[in-house]
């Protein structure tokens, strides 16, 4: 089983440049979430879907766009990548209760 | 507002002794709490749900509590091996299920 598939595992991108982290789901989920995790600091929630055609803040949405034009993609973009934009980000997306995770990608911007 | 405490920020134990993680929680109105390990380099996976009305529940050697009156949820792990270090994350859920709140999680070591 699938499950929850992030694309790239890890990525090193220059300052200003854009990007798109890729995240795809096979188990008909609606709501999807995209979050950060830094050290000391937890996971924080950048932006949310709660059903295809909708998105919504998080804590931490500026630098950051989503779109959920299907149920399965939520495709994450870094407009001008910044270095405080360097962590490992996580994709998740949830039935109702328990929520499933990505393996995440790693990215450092230099 | 919406909080999650958790404590020790961070463990060191033998392989085989016992230890217990806590977790505090702020959030209203609450519905349920869960419990997730996250390995190194890997996306978090849930070990146990805890809901209003229970007080205790096990997974193996993982027993999870809640006590609603006092916003408190404790993870005990029994006889620990190895494979138990991890990062665990304790994570509210408001009642309309719209919010999932994060505590900042306790890094486990559990060394031979």
């Amino acid at each position: 089983t699938a499950g929850i598939t992030q694309a790239p595992t890890s990525q090193i991108l220059a300052a200003g440049r854009s990007m798109t982290l890729r995240c795809t789901q096979d188990m008909r989920h609606n709501a999807m979430y995209w979050y950060r995790q830094d050290l000391g600091l937890g996971l924080r929630l950048i932006h949310y879907s709660n059903t295809a055609g909708t998105t919504g803040k998080g804590e931490v949405p500026d630098g950051y766009s989503v779109s959920r034009a299907n149920t399965d993609d939520f495709p994450l973009t870094l407009a001008s990548a910044v270095p405080s934009q360097t962590s490992v980000y996580f994709c998740a997306s949830r039935p109702s209760i328990e929520a499933f995770f990505g393996q995440g990608t790693r990215l450092t911007v230099v | 507002k919406n909080q999650v405490e958790q404590s020790p920020q961070s463990l060191i134990i033998l392989e085989g002794k016992n230890c217990t993680l806590q977790c505090n929680y702020t959030v209203s109105p609450f519905s349920n709490l869960r419990w997730y390990k996250q390995d190194t380099g890997r996306g978090p996976v849930s070990l146990t749900i805890m809901t209003f009305s229970e007080n205790t529940k096990s997974n193996g050697r993982y027993t999870a509590t809640l006590d609603a009156d006092t916003k408190q949820s404790s993870l005990h792990i029994t006889a620990s091996q190895l494979s138990d270090s991890a990062s665990y994350i304790c994570v509210a859920y408001n009642q309309a299920g719209t919010a999932l709140i994060f505590g900042k999680g306790t890094t486990l070591s559990v060394s031979s």
